[in-house]
């Protein structure tokens, strides 16, 4: 069964600075996809960035960056020039293609300090 | 800008009442979700579809939960009866296989 791990229930930045996020997973699949969703106050569920397993370059959207550890099973999101709207639940997610189960991590709650 | 919509976003409802929430999956994605989130348990999926078969529900509570989907624009999620237990945010969402799953903005149920 997969697992998703995250070992920060909170974390702060100052804004304009950069905060990593951590993730870890244990999947026995060799096709699966990464991905780190955002959940402001509103409750929307909104998808970050998304990463290929087989793929080896990090995926990028803008100042989200992630750091894909294939080996480690490492899959860190990284947010430079953090700005005020980026406060919100960080959920990490695991799909396993075979099952096509998304698997969550408990989230991380992230606070922009002005 | 295609999106996961679902109704209603509230309802506030008595114990033993039926509720049905409603899904429309993004046009062409071929894969639909129900999951339900909660402080205790956090994101929990219930059921999911391909092609609108039902491909797993073993995350449902069988007895009282039933989710279907009669076409490929809508899919649903009853209760009945319902349990201050249910009392959660219900998301829907949608993908194509193997891909990103795109959410609904919840269907928050309170059961008094």
């Amino acid at each position: 069964a997969q697992t998703v791990t995250q070992s920060q229930p909170e974390m702060s930045v100052q804004e304009a600075e950069t905060v990593t996020l951590s993730c870890t997973y244990d999947t026995s699949e060799s096709d699966y996809y990464l991905f780190w969703y955002k959940q402001p106050p509103s409750r929307q569920m909104i998808l970050v960035i998304r990463q290929e397993a087989y793929k080896q370059q990090n995926a990028t959207e803008n100042r989200f960056s992630v750091n894909f550890q294939k080996a480690a099973k490492s899959f860190s999101l990284k947010i430079s020039d953090s700005q005020l709207g980026d406060a919100a639940m960080y959920f990490c997610a695991c799909l396993d293609e075979g099952a096509q189960k998304l698997v969550f991590g408990q989230g991380t709650r992230l606070t922009i300090n002005p | 800008d295609a999106r996961v919509t679902q109704t209603p976003r509230h309802k506030v409802t008595e114990m033993g009442q039926e509720v049905t929430m409603r899904c429309q999956p993004i046009l062409g994605h071929n894969t639909v979700f129900w999951y339900r989130q909660t402080m205790m348990q956090g994101l929990e999926l219930l059921a999911y579809f391909r092609n609108r078969a039902p491909l797993d529900d073993s995350g449902m509570p069988k007895d009282r939960f039933s989710a279907e989907m009669p076409d490929a624009t809508l899919a649903t999620l009853k209760i009945q009866p319902s349990e201050p237990r249910d009392s959660a945010v219900y998301f829907c969402a949608s993908g194509l296989a193997g891909r990103a799953q795109y959410f609904g903005p919840g269907t928050r149920l309170t059961v008094l």
